[in-house]
């Protein structure tokens, strides 16, 4: 399975942008991208997932690079409910390997 | 409401008893999976099935079973050969294919003592 690479943690300011990196330089042709975040105690939640182009939804925005070994998620303006551990996963195609492999993830403070 | 839902959230058993953490969704989802969280840790995956009566383990299956005998359930078996067993056991669903979203239930607490 393809790996990502994210920072343990970042530190955010209330209501300025936010950009999580992820780097997964081994990914391949038909991994999908996929971002969720997981509050303390609570199952994670889906944030966004994209391929080549970047995406845009209601909770935030994927951009991916032109080669495909890198990504950021970003929040336009972060809240205080923001605050949760950010997880990068790629997801391969193709019966069994469809499977979510997790990481670290990144865990985001954000301060009022 | 469609959701995925696990019970209990809370669970105390003694060491070597079994135990079973439900895993329910309405979803109509094809894909099904367990993760087990330890402190401060990531997610790993224990099994997941992509349809009925077919699963396969995942990175850390030993002492654990499962079953999927119908498309909405995929029941968790923590057996007395797991060593390690309390944790923070969270079940998920999707519809086939990589471009879908994953739903994740609210987790079960188990702690054996």
């Amino acid at each position: 399975d393809a790996k990502t690479t994210q920072p343990n943690s970042m530190e955010s300011n209330e209501e300025e942008p936010v950009h999580l990196p992820c780097n997964h330089s081994t990914i391949s042709g038909t991994d999908y991208i996929h971002w969720y975040r997981q509050l303390p105690s609570q199952g994670p939640e889906y944030v966004i997932h994209g391929l080549t182009s970047n995406v845009n939804n209601r909770m935030a925005s994927l951009a991916i690079a032109e080669d495909r070994k890198s990504s950021t998620l970003i929040l336009h303006r972060a809240t205080l409910r923001d605050a949760a551990v950010y997880y990068c996963i790629l997801r391969a195609y193709g019966g069994a390997t469809n499977k979510l492999i997790f990481g670290t993830g990144t865990l985001l403070a954000v301060q009022p | 409401d469609g959701g995925i839902t696990q019970s209990p959230k809370y669970l105390f058993r003694k060491e070597g008893q079994n135990v079973t953490l439900s895993c329910e969704q309405n979803l109509n989802h094809d894909a099904m999976y367990w993760y087990r969280q330890d402190p401060g840790q990531g997610l790993r995956l224990i099994y997941y099935s992509q349809i009925v009566n077919d699963f396969q383990k995942g990175d850390i299956a030993e002492g654990y079973s499962v079953s999927r005998e119908k498309k909405e359930s995929f029941p968790l078996t923590v057996t007395s050969a797991q060593k390690n067993p309390t944790a923070f056991y969270l079940c998920a669903s999707s519809r086939a294919g990589q471009n879908t979203e994953a739903f994740f239930g609210q987790g079960t607490r188990l702690t054996v003592v």
